[in-house]
């Protein structure tokens, strides 16, 4: 069974930093691109950031670039969101999701909230 | 960046009845799109990809359709789980973009 574990939400202040986890298990973590995503309170989803299977390549919303970093470890089945230079505006719950074989989202977890405010 | 536009934001329906919902592309993304059902406090779960293609386990009541620039999701007989938010997502290889939500609500 597939399983995405997300951790490290928190309230943190504005210009404060965050590390998020997903804890990946179920499938071959090494072989699939993964995601992060986020939805605000009462609003809707918003894709954040996508790393390749061997994090060669990485790809960012417009909204988090230069602020955000996405990283793997392959050897712990691990997925990581660094997040910088936090706002407001990036309060949300944030998703792990991993990308199928057609490069949509085939699962998910439940995600963990971040909370930017002074 | 390819913007994508849901219609509509909000559609009240009752049980039995025929439902579309519609997703247009600021350019043609092809047939990559997929669409969602997110239910409140749950995280999104997939029905539809490439456009048409139904995710294993979905009711066949869910469908879709359209390439280039407008896609349609259509419930073909509304049943009581299916009230919930809808979401079309376009991909490629470098992003991955939502519309913003269709919320079906009890009539």
């Amino acid at each position: 069974e597939v399983q995405l574990v997300e951790s490290g939400g928190v309230v943190v202040q504005p210009g404060g930093s965050v590390r998020l986890s997903c804890a990946a298990s179920g499938f071959p973590f090494e072989n699939n691109i993964m995601h992060w995503v986020r939805q605000a309170p009462g609003k809707g989803l918003e894709w954040v950031s996508l790393i390749t299977w061997d994090g060669g390549s990485t790809y960012y919303a417009d909204s988090v670039k230069g602020r955000f970093t996405i990283s793997r470890d392959n050897s712990k089945n691990s997925l990581y969101l660094e997040m910088d230079s936090l706002r407001t505006e990036d309060t949300a719950l944030y998703y792990c999701a991993k990308d199928s074989n057609e490069y949509y989202f085939d699962y998910w977890g439940k995600g963990t909230p971040v909370t930017v405010s002074a | 960046d390819i913007q994508m536009t849901q219609s509509p934001s909000t559609l009240s329906a009752s049980v039995g009845d025929r439902v579309t919902i519609t997703c247009r592309a600021s350019q043609s993304i092809s047939r990559w799109l997929a669409w969602y059902q997110q239910k409140p406090g749950k995280a999104p779960k997939v029905l539809i990809y490439r456009a048409s293609s139904l995710e294993s386990g979905v009711p066949s009541r869910f469908s879709g359709s359209g390439s280039g620039t407008e896609f349609t999701l259509t419930i073909s007989s509304l049943q009581p789980d299916d009230f919930a938010t809808y979401y079309c997502q376009h991909y490629n290889t470098y992003s991955r973009t939502f519309g913003q939500g269709t919320k079906v609500e009890i009539k």
